[in-house]
């Protein structure tokens, strides 16, 4: 079944700086790929997704890509702020016709200092 | 309009008891997904609704059951409690097979 692996585990950055998360995935029929923030005591908040016909996606300070050669895909969010400070987690989901469910990585934590 | 909501929010139960959690989609949702997700750990999917049968399920023992009601809202159940048990249990809901939205969760501790 599908694998997802998530780096790093832990990252702090400065307010202002850029940070980069990265994931892997194993089954190459994956075709979907959201990205979820989770605060301390939430539920996992979609923050941005990319499906498989598509390289990049932007939404103001967030974009993914997509390397589907390689099966990795990455969040970047620009001039972070503390509020950015969360755990976040990647998933990929393969073609509909095997199913809907998510296969999650184990997250990143990042901490954004003032 | 109200997102996806789980109640109860927090629950303490002992070891062998049986458990039952329950979720209301998003308004036009008609899709439930149940995921177990252990402290530390990302979410790990337990089994999927849709039109009140269970469509797909993950790697966990037939202690766990669900059902789906005709206004789409479900329930999780777990029967013969384990300490391992013990996660946040959140529910996600989908417009058919698009973009899962998740709930608050459900703290379940096991004693």
């Amino acid at each position: 079944g599908e694998n997802v692996e998530q780096h790093p585990s832990t990252l702090s950055v400065q307010e202002g700086d850029s940070a980069v998360i990265k994931c892997t995935y194993s089954d190459s029929a994956s075709n979907y790929f959201p990205w979820y923030k989770q605060e301390l005591g939430k539920g996992p908040q979609l923050i941005i997704d990319i499906r498989s016909n598509v390289g990049e996606k932007k939404d103001q300070r967030i974009a993914v890509t997509l390397n589907k050669t390689a099966k990795h895909f990455s969040l970047h969010i620009t001039e972070t702020q503390p509020e950015d400070s969360a755990v976040y987690f990647c998933a990929a989901r393969g073609p509909q016709w095997a199913g809907t469910a998510l296969i999650f990585g184990k997250g990143t934590t990042l901490s954004v200092s003032s | 309009d109200a997102g996806v909501t789980q109640s109860p929010t927090h629950l303490i139960k002992t070891r062998g008891q049986q458990v039952t959690l329950r979720c209301s989609p998003k308004s036009g949702h008609d899709t439930v997904s149940w995921y177990q997700q252990a402290l530390g750990q990302g979410p790990q999917f337990i089994f999927q609704y849709y039109e009140e049968e269970e469509r797909q399920r993950g790697n966990f023992p037939d202690r766990f059951s669900g059902h789906q009601f005709p206004n789409y809202s479900s329930e999780l159940n777990v029967n013969a409690l384990l300490l391992g048990d013990s996660a946040l249990y959140l529910c996600a809901s989908s417009p058919g097979t698009d973009t899962q939205y998740f709930g608050p969760g459900t703290r379940l501790t096991v004693l």
